[in-house]
């Protein structure tokens, strides 16, 4: 399986974007890469996911680098709201759609 | 509303008694999870499901017991709770695609807060 490694902690202002970066370089090729996130006393919450182009959705954009060794989540103008553990995954190989969850970025927000 | 729903939202129990936590999906998913979750350990699998009379176990599944009759239900039982089994549970779900094959993302629900004494 594909580890990960992101940051313990990062701070970002309300309004910016913040920018959590994940290392996975031992990512095999037809491997994705998820991002979930875990708002205090809730359940984890999908964001966003990506083979090897850079995507982006509603919620956030994910920038995966050419050799896909690393990723980067944005979140183009952070809210008070967006505060949480932010999760990056790549998905498990063997049998079912499990994913395995790391310690993952706590991101505060603030004002 | 359509979602996944984990019930009871709280349980307090003893040790040696059975206990059973609800899971409940309304999407028609295929795929069905249980994780527990606690402090230094993240998220652990525990079972997952890929269809109704279908499971498999994951990283810890000792003393856990699951059953999916139905699609939509995927209950976890402790058939002797213990207190290391005090814990925050999470049931998730997730479609099947076969392309591409296993990469649906999950849907968690909102957790079970379990204490055993």
């Amino acid at each position: 399986d594909a580890k990960t490694t992101q940051p313990t902690s990062m701070d970002c202002a309300e309004g910016r974007a913040a920018n959590l970066p994940c290392n996975h370089s031992t990512i095999s090729g037809n491997e994705y890469v998820y991002w979930y996130r875990q708002i205090h006393s809730q359940g984890p919450q999908y964001i966003i996911h990506g083979l090897k182009n850079n995507e982006t959705n509603e919620m956030a954009s994910l920038i995966i680098t050419e050799d896909r060794k690393s990723s980067t989540l944005i979140l183009p103008h952070a809210t008070l709201r967006d505060t949480a553990v932010y999760y990056c995954i790549v998905r498990v190989k063997n049998a079912g759609n499990m994913l395995t969850f790391g310690g993952g970025t706590r991101l505060m927000v603030k004002p | 509303d359509a979602g996944i729903t984990q019930s009871p939202r709280y349980k307090i129990t003893e040790t040696g008694r059975q206990v059973t936590l609800m899971c409940h999906q309304t999407w028609s998913h295929s795929y069905m999870f249980w994780y527990r979750q606690d402090l230094g350990h993240g998220l652990r699998l525990i079972y997952y499901s890929a269809a109704a009379d279908i499971t498999d176990k994951g990283e810890v599944s000792d003393g856990y017991v699951v059953s999916r009759s139905k699609t939509e239900n995927f209950p976890l039982t402790l058939e002797s709770a213990t207190r290391s089994q005090t814990s925050v549970y999470f049931c998730a779900s997730s479609e099947y695609r076969p392309q591409p094959l296993f990469n649906q993302p999950q849907h968690f629900g909102d957790g079970t807060r379990l204490s055993i004494l």
